[in-house]
């Protein structure tokens, strides 16, 4: 089956540590997202890579870092830097630009 | 920017009644236009998109939703409520020209609860 995968489901930080956010889709899309997701907020969209080897900040990008050497993959970093990591991540991807974009089940990030 | 405004962070419904959960966009251009659904610890599954001519865009699950630009809403409807309706429904634009292409804006959401 098509889809994106996200891992872990469920991630445990102490605080100062850094932690990737894995991302993986088989439907060979161009273009993939990070949101992140906190109660009453809606997604804000953390970065985006439209094509490989390419990327660009979202509207809340310090304290995160990605990289895209692969089409399939979209892994995100969340560093020491970001003040409040405590949420929801969401990674999606899309084809096309008029086409919706497909999400995966959702990281959710607590710093203890 | 482009912005959207969901009009009700909470909607509560008895069952068989008919949803409405509100959604207006900001931008002169029409954008391209999009309702998610997200159930607890998920992701979002798309219910329906508009991108064409065709103003009233029937989705999944018996949802629907028409665009109205002189209103510059895209509310979305389904006439009879059912319990496994309760969820979080979000509402999201595009842009159809620039670099941001593709990318969504999103609501904040609205959270429907469904009364037996």
């Amino acid at each position: 089956d098509g889809g994106i995968t996200q891992s872990p489901k469920y991630l445990f930080r102490k605080e100062g540590q850094n932690v990737t956010l894995s991302c993986e889709q088989n439907l060979n899309h161009d273009a993939m997202y990070w949101y992140r997701q906190d109660p009453g907020q809606g997604l804000r969209l953390i970065y985006y890579s439209q094509i490989v080897n390419d990327f660009q900040k979202g509207d809340i990008a310090e304290g995160y870092s990605v990289s895209r050497e692969k089409k399939e993959s979209f892994p995100l970093t969340v560093t020491s830097a970001q003040k409040n990591p405590t949420a929801f991540y969401l990674c999606a991807s899309r084809q096309g630009v008029n086409n919706e974009q497909f999400f995966g089940p959702g990281t959710r990030l607590t710093v203890l | 920017a482009q912005s959207v405004t969901q009009l009700g962070s909470h909607v509560s419904v008895s069952e068989g009644a008919l949803v409405l959960l509100r959604c207006n966009y900001s931008s002169s251009v029409p954008p391209y236009l999009f309702w998610y659904v997200q159930y607890p610890n998920q992701g979002l599954q798309l219910l329906l998109k508009y991108t064409s001519a065709a103003t009233l865009v029937k989705g999944i699950n018996g949802f629907e939703a028409e665009f109205k630009k002189s209103e510059t809403s895209f509310h979305l409807t389904k006439p009879s409520a059912h319990m496994s309706d309760a969820a979080e429904y979000f509402c999201a634009v595009s842009d159809r020209y620039g670099g941001s292409q593709g990318n969504l804006i999103f609501g904040k959401g609205t959270k429907l609860s469904v009364k037996p």
